[in-house]
């Protein structure tokens, strides 16, 4: 079956500019986590969705990063204002169930100039 | 404070060999270790976990060990074959604490199998 998928696979953008990020979970995944992978380091957690509720935000940075799953599959990533820090590579996983294996989608990079 | 180290960026080793892993965690409420493996412009896929109840999970070609003492795990792989060449990620989460969705990973290790 299909895995995960994350659209686009490339942002470039320039500082001060807002950017969705999507992701399309395995069908019949009730838990969706975003992480960031920046250069030269491990995915680090960004958030956690059971359903379409947010049960962990403890990872995103500040409030610029702003997430949403509002029917309990596709899930969007928002970074508002971005800056040049905020360039990596956002991956999207999802699970059968919470504890469950995560799979991981191909990840956006996003560039900030 | 990077509480998953993987110390080693990158390990080569010939086809045929062993390849050995290693990652240390300081978190002492980490109880579930996961290894990740991770091709480029792919994301991480699952490869192993063990549970801390556990000293060593083995699957095929692939053996985790964990030293919960020492706080250290690593990873076997043997035979190694070029398609082993990736990057592997360490990872870990705190399952009885109710975190066992959070992983935390370590910086990853480039494995180059040569053959």
């Amino acid at each position: 079956g299909a895995g995960v998928s994350q659209t686009p696979s490339n942002k470039v953008t320039e500082k001060g500019k807002y950017v969705e990020l999507r992701c399309d979970p395995i069908s019949g995944h009730t838990a969706l986590y975003w992480y960031r992978q920046s250069l030269g380091q491990g995915p680090e957690f960004l958030i956690y969705f059971q359903g379409t509720g947010a049960a962990d935000d403890s990872g995103l940075p500040n409030d610029r990063f702003f997430a949403v799953r509002p029917e309990g599959s596709v899930s969007t990533l928002k970074i508002q204002r971005t800056e040049r820090g905020d360039s990596a590579v956002y991956l999207c996983a999802s699970s059968q169930d919470t504890g469950d294996e995560q799979y991981f989608g191909p990840g956006t990079r996003l560039t900030v100039t | 404070d990077q509480q998953v180290k993987q110390n080693s960026p990158s390990l080569s080793v010939q086809e045929g060999r062993i390849s050995i892993l290693n990652c240390d965690y300081t978190n002492s409420m980490f109880d579930y270790f996961l290894w990740y493996k991770k091709y480029p412009a792919e994301g991480p896929t699952f490869l192993i976990s063990i549970s801390s109840i556990k000293d060593k999970n083995e699957d095929g070609r692939f053996t985790v060990f964990l030293n919960k003492s020492a706080k250290h795990l690593s990873l076997h792989i043997v035979p190694s074959q070029p398609g082993d060449s990736a990057v592997y990620f360490c990872a870990a989460s705190d399952v009885s604490g109710g975190s066992n969705y959070k992983l935390t990973f370590g910086k990853g290790t480039l494995l180059t199998v040569n053959p």
